[in-house]
């Protein structure tokens, strides 16, 4: 099976732009969980869709949004781009009630 | 609130030693799992191993083994005979049994193997 999918994997973006990053799930998997992970905050939970539908949220602003599709791959969407969104975006798949199986990751740098 | 307390930021040790990576977790929850994650250089989490706070048993898993003690909520993982391939950050991290894609990670410990 193949493993969680990102693209892209680097992003360059400057201050005030938006950006969207991709996600596909391993095949079979409805849940997709998306992560930021910074050197000062660590890992940190932004949100996880399952059938299309947002189930949780993190504490993150409205700048930060995400949507699913009918094939579980999933976009998250930052708009507004500032400087400390630069961080390694990590994404999650997981079948009903297991373990999260992650992703490489979009490395995303706001210049 | 849940939280998730690494206290090693960064170890170094010498290859074939032993190291122990401590975890300590606070949750309300009355269930809950607990996890632990590897990430090397190439930056994807790697899954370890996912406890369920019922069950208290400790694992080993070839030079990795879990101790799990619910009375002083710490769940430590230990690297027996370590190698330089285990060289990566480790992250605990724990969730509510009925919430478990929403995950609270540590801030990792960062472990060195030196040959």
């Amino acid at each position: 099976k193949a493993g969680v999918t990102q693209t892209p994997r680097y992003l360059i973006k400057t201050r005030g732009q938006q950006v969207t990053l991709s996600c596909s799930p391993i095949s079979g998997h409805r849940s997709v969980s998306w992560y930021q992970q910074t050197p000062g905050q660590g890992l940190q939970f932004l949100f996880e869709y399952f059938s299309e539908t947002q189930r949780n949220k993190g504490n993150f602003p409205g700048r930060f949004s995400g949507r699913q599709f009918s094939n579980s791959r999933s976009e998250m969407n930052v708009s507004t781009l500032e400087l400390g969104d630069s961080a390694l975006y990590l994404c999650a798949s997981s079948p009903p009630g297991n373990e999260q199986f992650f992703g490489p990751g979009t490395r995303l740098t706001v210049l | 609130a849940q939280k998730v307390t690494q206290a090693q930021t960064e170890i170094s040790v010498v290859e074939k030693e032993d190291v122990t990576l401590d975890c300590v977790y606070e949750t309300r929850d009355t269930t809950y799992y607990l996890f632990w994650y590897k990430q090397p250089p190439s930056g994807e989490l790697v899954f370890l191993i996912r406890r369920n706070s019922f069950d208290e048993q400790n694992e080993i898993s070839g030079r990795y083994s879990w101790n799990f003690q619910k009375s002083t909520s710490s769940f430590n993982f230990t690297i027996t005979a370590s190698q330089v391939v285990d060289s990566a950050v480790y992250f605990c991290a724990l969730s509510d049994a009925n919430r478990d894609d929403k995950i609270i990670f540590g801030k990792g410990t960062r472990l060195h193997i030196l040959p």
